[in-house]
């Protein structure tokens, strides 16, 4: 799987917007962008996914740049549980296949 | 709650001796997937099992083995363990069509003493 870079951490406000980068250079036309996250003494969760277009779902929002190079993951209110690690992968797809390569993330601290 | 159920949640045991965690995936989920968590390496894949076979392998030991049954549950052996296998083990399944999002367990807590 192609890398991502992430920040090793960032801050947010409580009822702020949190707008997560990730740096894919690499990506290949092939590869989804996804994000999960973990929780702290939890396995990882998923987010959300997307391959070119932006995509919403009811946790967050996925903005990928026209070229593809990067992504961003936005959260539209943080809340103290969105506290987390969150890891953004890119996955080539294959039947039956899901191998997720983990990086380091970035954690995420919400403050009241 | 995943519907991802790994068992036991704890486990502490001595150094060589052999265990085995288990998996139950998802209802459903034909692929389950082991990874590796410890403080120093983060998560990292160990191997995939789709249906009964065997399809990814990742950075897992020659020590570690596992497999899928006919009812889909898991079972990843550890043997001749040594203090550094002290880890989070976890557990996650996923369905048939692509790119769709993967459930992960709450994890064994593995402690090598």
């Amino acid at each position: 799987d192609a890398k991502t870079t992430q920040p090793n951490s960032m801050e947010s406000n409580e009822e702020e917007p949190v707008h997560l980068p990730c740096n894919h250079s690499t990506i290949s036309g092939t590869d989804y962008i996804h994000w999960y996250r973990q929780l702290p003494s939890q396995g990882p969760e998923y987010v959300i996914h997307g391959l070119t277009s932006n995509v919403n779902n009811r946790m967050a929002s996925l903005a990928i740049a026209e070229d593809r190079k990067s992504s961003t993951l936005i959260l539209h209110r943080a809340t103290l549980r969105d506290a987390a690690v969150y890891y953004c992968i890119l996955r080539l797809g294959g039947a039956g296949s899901y191998q997720l390569t983990f990086g380091k993330g970035t954690k995420l601290s919400v403050i009241p | 709650d995943s519907g991802v159920t790994q068992t036991p949640k704890h486990l502490i045991t001595a150094t060589g001796q052999r265990v085995t965690l288990r998996c139950s995936p998802r209802s459903g989920d034909l692929s389950v997937y082991w990874y590796q968590q410890s403080l120093d390496q983060g998560l990292q894949f160990l191997i995939q099992y789709y249906n009964g076979e065997e399809r990814a392998k990742g950075n897992i030991l020659e020590r570690f083995s596992a497999q899928q049954f006919p009812d889909l549950h898991s079972e990843l052996n550890l043997s001749s363990l040594e203090l550094g296998d002290s880890a989070l083990y976890f557990c996650a399944s996923s369905g048939q069509v692509l790119n769709t999002e993967a459930f992960f367990g709450q994890g064994t807590r593995l402690t090598v003493v």
